[in-house]
């Protein structure tokens, strides 16, 4: 991928309110992708991810993104927020390329700040 | 243990020292990253392992940052001559191969304050 753009660097939502998490790529080629979440001092997860098959993905934690190809974008959503989901979130692209190299790329990251 | 562990988790320089970071991947993973995060940014990719090919440096900043990988194992990451800009959180992370699918495993970190 040449890019991966997080439009929002922090949301902020009240609880119980569904919140969207936007990310876009550019690339040539098709494209695995992938939300990590990073809680308050705590490690980088994996939150889910798309490779094949059915566009919209479940993850942990009751969220859920889809894949728009023609649109290039892996917008992440959950109906209905909890405190706990106060974290980081980093959207990563890795592109199907012959070869070795296929390291992620990220975006900034968005901040979701849930208040109750 | 059988997560990614990383040490020190926490390390303070002065400018101009050299500093070694040491990263444990999970046993069995073949591929091991470095990334760094500086506060407000994203993740930075370093440098990445995958067996026994040639690293990929491509994310180096300066000649001042090598890492090493023995064994397949475990990884430390070098900097030289630290400057104040060096200071960041520094994540190690694995995976069980590189084929672009796998999810990364994440350390918890080395946060560097570089004085």
């Amino acid at each position: 991928a040449q890019s991966v753009t997080q439009l929002d660097s922090q949301v902020p939502v009240f609880e119980e309110a569904p919140v969207e998490l936007r990310c876009n790529y550019s690339s040539s080629v098709s494209v695995y992708l992938f939300w990590y979440v990073q809680y308050p001092n705590q490690g980088l997860q994996l939150l889910l991810k798309y490779l094949s098959g059915s566009t919209l993905v479940k993850g942990i934690n009751g969220f859920e993104a889809e894949f728009n190809k023609s649109q290039t974008s892996f917008h992440l959503r959950k109906p209905s927020v909890h405190i706990s989901d106060t974290a980081e979130y980093f959207c990563a692209v890795s592109e199907l390329r012959a070869g070795n190299n296929r390291k992620l790329i990220w975006g900034l990251g968005t901040s979701l700040a849930v208040n109750p | 243990g059988a997560g990614v562990s990383q040490s020190p988790s926490n390390k303070v320089t002065e400018k101009g020292k050299d500093v070694e970071l040491r990263c444990d991947p999970i046993s069995g993973h073949t591929a091991l990253y470095w990334y760094r995060q500086s506060l407000g940014q994203g993740l930075e990719f370093l440098i990445y392992f995958q067996g026994n090919s040639a690293p990929d440096k491509s994310g180096l900043p300066s000649d001042r940052f090598s890492a090493e990988r023995t064994g397949g194992s475990v990884s430390t990451l070098t900097i030289q001559r630290t400057q104040q800009e060096d200071s960041a959180v520094y994540l190690c992370a694995s995976s069980s191969g590189l084929a672009g699918a796998e999810t990364q495993y994440f350390g918890p970190g080395t946060r560097l304050l570089v004085l």
